[in-house]
C-alpha cells in the first residue's frame, strides 16, 4: 500500500521557467511532509518541509503548497535552473508520534534544459 | 564536521549469503534510519535507531536487522539474501528521534544480489 506517490516519473522544463512536482498521500494521519532533492550518487537532502496547520511554505525558490482536503502537495521551483536537475522525493509523517516513521513517494526526475 | 558516512559503498552478494552494512553518523548525532531505495518503490523505511533502542521498524520481513551501538554507529543486517533485496542502502543521522528535516544522509551502499 503506497501511502505517499508521486505518479510523475520525470519532467522536464525549460531553464527560467516553473518546475510543479505533485505528491498525493492517502493517509489523513500524516502532519508533517517534506521535500528532499537526490543527485547520482549522493544521498538526498533535505530542502523544504510543511506542517499541516500551514499551506504553503517557502524558501527563497522554493515553495511547497499542501492542500489537505485533496491530501495534496506539490513542490514550486521558481524559476528552474538547470542545477535543479536531479530526483525530488516527498515523503510524510505523523510528526509527534513517538513510533513516527517518515514515508516516501517513488520519486520524480526533474530535467531542467538550458 | 565529517558527514555520514557508509561502509562498505559497493558490495556483490550471490543469493543466499548474508551481509552487514555500516554506517558512521555525524558526530553528536544520535538517531541513525535506514533506507532501501530501488527504482520502482523509491526510498522505504527500514527503521530507526535512536540512544540504542529501536524506535521504529518498517514493513519488511525478518532478514532485515539492525542495531545500534553506544558510540551510535549503526549496523544493518540482511540474512538469506533474495535477488530483489538489491538495491541502494542509505543511512541517515539527526540529533533527535524523528527530526525528518534535519537528517542528514550518507552516499549509501549499492549492494548486488547475483
Amino acid at each position: 500500500d503506497q501511502q505517499v506517490k508521486q505518479n510523475s516519473p520525470s519532467l522536464s522544463v525549460q531553464e527560467g521557467r516553473i518546475s510543479i512536482l505533485n505528491c498525493d498521500y492517502t493517509n489523513s494521519m500524516f502532519d508533517y511532509f517534506l521535500w528532499y532533492k537526490k543527485y547520482p550518487a549522493e544521498g538526498p537532502t533535505f530542502l523544504i518541509s510543511i506542517s499541516s496547520i500551514k499551506d504553503k511554505n517557502e524558501d527563497g525558490r522554493f515553495t511547497v503548497f499542501l492542500n489537505k482536503s485533496a491530501k495534496h502537495l506539490s513542490l514550486h521551483i521558481v524559476p528552474s535552473q538547470p542545477g535543479d536537475s536531479a530526483v525530488y522525493f516527498c515523503a510524510a509523517s505523523v510528526r509527534d508520534s513517538n513510533t513516527g516513521k517518515l514515508i516516501f513517494g517513488q520519486g520524480t526526475t526533474l530535467q531542467v534544459k538550458p | 564536521k565529517a558527514g555520514v558516512t557508509q561502509t562498505p559503498r559497493y558490495l556483490i552478494k550471490t543469493r543466499g549469503q548474508q551481509v552487514t552494512l555500516s554506517c558512521s553518523p555525524i558526530s553528536g548525532h544520535r538517531s541513525v534510519s535506514w533506507y532501501q531505495q530501488t527504482p520502482g518503490q523509491g526510498l522505504q523505511f527500514l527503521f530507526e535507531y535512536f540512544s540504542e533502542t529501536q524506535r521504529n521498524k518498517g514493513n519488511f520481513p525478518g532478514r532485515f536487522s539492525g542495531r545500534q551501538f553506544s558510540n551510535s554507529r549503526s549496523e544493518m543486517n540482511v540474512s538469506t539474501l533474495e535477488l530483489g533485496d538489491s538495491a541502494l542502502y542509505l543511512c541517515a543521522s539527526s540529533l533527535g528521534a524523528g527530526q525528518w528535516d534535519t537528517q542528514y544522509f550518507g552516499p549509501g551502499t549499492r549492494l548486488t544480489v547475483l
